[in-house]
Parts: C-alpha cells; sequence; structure tokens
C-alpha cells in the first residue's frame, strides 16, 4: 500500500530563516505530487505541482520554490521566511496519466509552520 | 476554466439530525467530483468520488453525495449526523487531464450539535 510521509509535523521558525519541509511517498512509483497551504484552517491554496523529476509547476509567485531531486520526494524551500508564510502545509499525490484523471489525491499528515 | 463553489462556510445540524453540504460545480467537459474532510491539524481524508455510472454515491462513514448535471451540484448528504462528523468538508473537481490537480472548494465547517 502507498503511504505519505511529511516531516516535520510542527516548526517555528524566525522571519527571514531559511525553511525546508520534506515530503515522500512510498509504495507507487511516478506520483503526481502536490504542494498546498492552508492558512487559518480554511481553503488550500495550491503553491506546487510535479509530475515528474525535476519538473515543477508554480501556481503562486512568491518566496517559496520546490524541487522534486527523487521520483517519490518533494521539497518545499525558502531562503528567507515571511511572517505571511505561517500556516499549514499540506503535501499530497496521485497517480499520473489517464489513472491520474478519475483518482483522488491522497494528502499527508501536514507541516504547522509558524514564522515568528 | 474549472471551479468549484461551497456556498456556506458553516453548517450546523442536531446530532440525529440529516444533513447536507453543499458543492456546485463549473468545467468545461465531463466533471470528476469528490469530497474530502479534514479534522483539526489533520491532512485531507477522501471520502467518497463521482466519476460515470449512479448519480448517488456512497462514501466513507455512512456519508452519500448525489451528481446533479442539471443543477451541476454535487452535495454530500448523511441521514443522520454525529458529534464526531464535526470537521471541514472540501468539494474538489477535476477535467481535462490526469496531470493537473484537483480543483478544491473553500471549504465549509460542519458542526454537529449534542
Amino acid at each position: 500500500s502507498q503511504t505519505i510521509h511529511q516531516w516535520p509535523a510542527t516548526l517555528v521558525q524566525p522571519v527571514g530563516s531559511p525553511l525546508s519541509l520534506e515530503c515522500t511517498v512510498e509504495g507507487t512509483s511516478n506520483p503526481n505530487l502536490y504542494w498546498y497551504r492552508q492558512a487559518a484552517g480554511r481553503g488550500l491554496q495550491l503553491l506546487f505541482y510535479s509530475v515528474g523529476i525535476g519538473q515543477i509547476s508554480s501556481e503562486v509567485p512568491q518566496n517559496l520554490s520546490a524541487s522534486r531531486p527523487q521520483d517519490r520526494q518533494f521539497i518545499l524551500s525558502s531562503k528567507k521566511l515571511l511572517l505571511s508564510d505561517s500556516g499549514f502545509y499540506l503535501c499530497a499525490w496521485s497517480l499520473s496519466g489517464a489513472k491520474g484523471l478519475i483518482n483522488e489525491q491522497f494528502f499527508g499528515p501536514g507541516t504547522r509552520l509558524t514564522v515568528l | 476554466a474549472q471551479s468549484v463553489a461551497q456556498p456556506e462556510d458553516q453548517v450546523n445540524v442536531a446530532e440525529g439530525n440529516p444533513l447536507t453540504v453543499k458543492c456546485t460545480y463549473s468545467v468545461s467537459g465531463n466533471p470528476y467530483l469528490f469530497w474530502y474532510v479534514q479534522y483539526p491539524n489533520r491532512g485531507l481524508q477522501f471520502l467518497l468520488k463521482y466519476i460515470t455510472g449512479d448519480n448517488l454515491v456512497k462514501g466513507s462513514y455512512g456519508f452519500e453525495a448525489e451528481f446533479n448535471k442539471s443543477q451541476t451540484s454535487f452535495h454530500l448528504k448523511k441521514p443522520s449526523a454525529l458529534v464526531s462528523d464535526s470537521a471541514l468538508y472540501f468539494c474538489a473537481v477535476r477535467t481535462n487531464s490526469g496531470n493537473t490537480p484537483l480543483v478544491f472548494g473553500k471549504g465549509t465547517r460542519l458542526s454537529v450539535i449534542a
């Protein structure tokens, strides 16, 4: 069966510090991968998604970046955090191609980031 | 372009009563519709989906949803609400390509009162 891991679970960082959040998926190959941010327990904002190694689509221009160094690894980074980067960060995966059309996305447990 | 609307920010229902969480969608092709639930400080959990076939879809935890093409709706329902159903519910849609992300609604907070 497939599993998705995110770490850390919680993170408190000062303004201006760097960020690295990691997401890994087990039990599947060539998944589509996604990073979302959720502010104040409300809607999901899609940040990045990737359909393959080194392929990143950015949905929102901001001081965050994403990388996919391996097939099942997705990393969210920032060089300098802002107060507005605080939120709940969710990683998700789905099957790719035709199977991806009719199948759901599976979400990780999330990382709660607080920027002070 | 695809879009999903959840017109209610908050739904309150008494325990034991039926519940409905509303969702309408707008797509250019055939819609593939999904419902998720999120408990506090947790990731989203998949509840059910409509791909094709019967308009009434049954999912986890006794939830069901009805696809209505003429009204472009996919409302989530449960015959008898439980206090443990209190959570944030998201409707989502995808069409056109398996490599594009789901488009999510803004969420509806359900409170079931004992």
